[in-house]
């Protein structure tokens, strides 16, 4: 079955520092992944995605992701934090469901980043 | 273009009642989905309509939750009776028709219930 897993639930970094969040996953198919943003009192907001083409995948506000098959990862990266990055971040790979092109999400547990003056 | 909207923000009830929990998806999107997330647990999946018939609904923990896509348009998710383990957050998402595991899922802020 396919699953995600996020190391570190709390990762806190200083403003213009890099930015590391893992993800990991799981999943018997080549898989569809997907980082997603929640910021304070807001939905999720998707940040970037993976399907298919360029393992390097760039995304708003600054953020790319690695798909790295070999290693089972899609790790999310920022070269500089800001103030404005401070939020919880939330990995997920598509899963299909019955009803044919239909797809869910399966997240991991979140990282709340915070950042550091 | 409107995004996904969920009514209420919260909502506070206690144990025993019911609560209504509303979804109004993007314009056109013909997928709806409902997601929770318990206190401390993974978002997960509850059901997905694509209109206004039901397709999927593994995720659904009990009979005590119904839900409902009148006309395939908004969705409403009716907790009945409430209990305390219901508590948490109640995502909304809608995708256009054609899916193919690669297509966005946009949310909605979530509804923060809380059972007492």
């Amino acid at each position: 079955a396919q699953s995600v897993t996020q190391l570190g639930s709390h990762v806190s970094v200083s403003e213009g520092a890099l930015v590391l969040l893992r993800c990991n996953y799981s999943s018997s198919v080549p898989p569809y992944l997907f980082w997603y943003v929640q910021y304070p009192n807001q939905g999720l907001q998707l940040l970037l995605k993976y399907t298919t083409g360029a393992t390097l995948v760039k995304g708003i506000n600054g953020f790319e992701a690695e798909f790295k098959k070999s290693e089972t990862s899609f790790h999310l990266t920022k070269p500089s934090a800001h103030m404005s990055d401070a939020a919880e971040y939330f990995c997920a790979v598509s899963v299909p469901l019955s009803f044919q092109g239909a797809q869910k999400l399966v997240f991991g547990q979140g990282t709340r980043l915070t950042i550091n003056p | 273009e409107a995004g996904v909207t969920q009514f209420p923000s919260h909502s506070v009830i206690e144990k025993g009642q019911t609560v209504t929990l509303r979804c109004d998806p993007i314009s056109g999107h013909d997928n709806l989905y409902w997601y929770r997330r318990v206190m401390g647990k993974e978002i997960k999946f509850l059901l997905h309509f694509v209109k206004e018939s039901k397709q999927d609904e593994s995720g659904m923990p009990n009979n005590r939750f119904l839900a409902e896509r009148t006309g395939g348009t908004y969705s409403t998710l009716k907790v009945q009776p409430a209990e305390l383990e219901d508590s948490g957050v109640y995502f909304c998402a809608s995708s256009p028709r054609r899916t193919s595991g690669k297509e966005t899922q946009y949310f909605g802020p979530g509804t923060r219930l809380l059972v007492l």
